[in-house]
């Protein structure tokens, strides 16, 4: 049974750093795609951006190149960053799991128990 | 980009009733569709993928159907437990889009 555990920083001035990890529990970390996803206040979700075991990423494009997502496969950890928040980085960030159930399709199937970041001065 | 509209954006139901949601995609995508629910404070999680194929564990009251542009989430016989927020989310473009969500809530 896979399980994800996040942590980073919850409470951040504007302009400071954004930077979150997550830990891989329970299952193979080689072969998947792993993704940061997150949540403002009352609203929906927001895919951020992926990385591959091997370090191939693919990033959200409208969310401007703004984010970094590394991951470090002997820990089974990857990692998002983002440099100087605002208020509007206020949210919720949760990594997840990409399953591949065909060759060219995949959901998430699990999920970290989320990290409340808040931007705030 | 491909954009995801739910309808409706809440829906209030009572415990045994049958609910349907709408899942309508910019452009074709096939099957490839996940449907997801999330209750307040807990990370979403996946019910249906594929538009119609039920992830392990999930009780049989939820089904989904459609392809191409259009999907239906449907919960037959609500449980308590079925009152949450719903998301679609289509599988296989970049960038991952979700749809904004069905709020369903006890009458």
């Amino acid at each position: 049974q896979v399980q994800l555990q996040q942590w980073g920083a919850g409470l951040l001035r504007p302009s400071e750093t954004l930077s979150l990890t997550c830990a891989v529990h329970g299952a193979s970390f080689n072969g998947y795609y792993w993704s940061w996803i997150r949540q403002s206040p009352g609203k929906g979700l927001e895919w951020i951006g992926e990385i591959h075991h091997s370090g191939t990423t693919n990033y959200n494009p409208s969310l401007k190149g703004v984010f970094t997502i590394s991951v470090d496969p002997p820990k089974n950890q990857f990692s998002l960053r983002l440099d100087s928040v605002t208020a509007a980085d206020t949210a919720v960030y949760y990594c997840a799991r990409e399953y591949y159930y065909d060759q060219s399709a995949s959901y998430f199937d699990s999920w970290g128990q989320g990290s409340l970041v808040t931007v705030s001065s | 980009d491909i954009q995801l509209t739910q309808s409706p954006p809440f829906l209030s139901a009572s415990v045994g009733d049958k609910v349907s949601i709408t899942c309508r995609a910019s452009q074709a995508i096939g099957t490839y569709l996940a449907w997801y629910q999330q209750k307040p404070g807990t990370a979403p999680k996946v019910l249906l993928y594929g538009a119609s194929k039920l992830e392990t564990g999930v009780p049989s009251r939820f089904s989904g159907s459609g392809s191409g542009t259009e999907f239906t989430l449907t919960i037959t016989s609500l449980q308590p437990e079925d009152f949450a927020t719903y998301y679609c989310q289509q599988l296989n473009t970049y960038p991952v889009i979700f749809g904004q969500g069905t709020r369903l809530e006890i009458k």
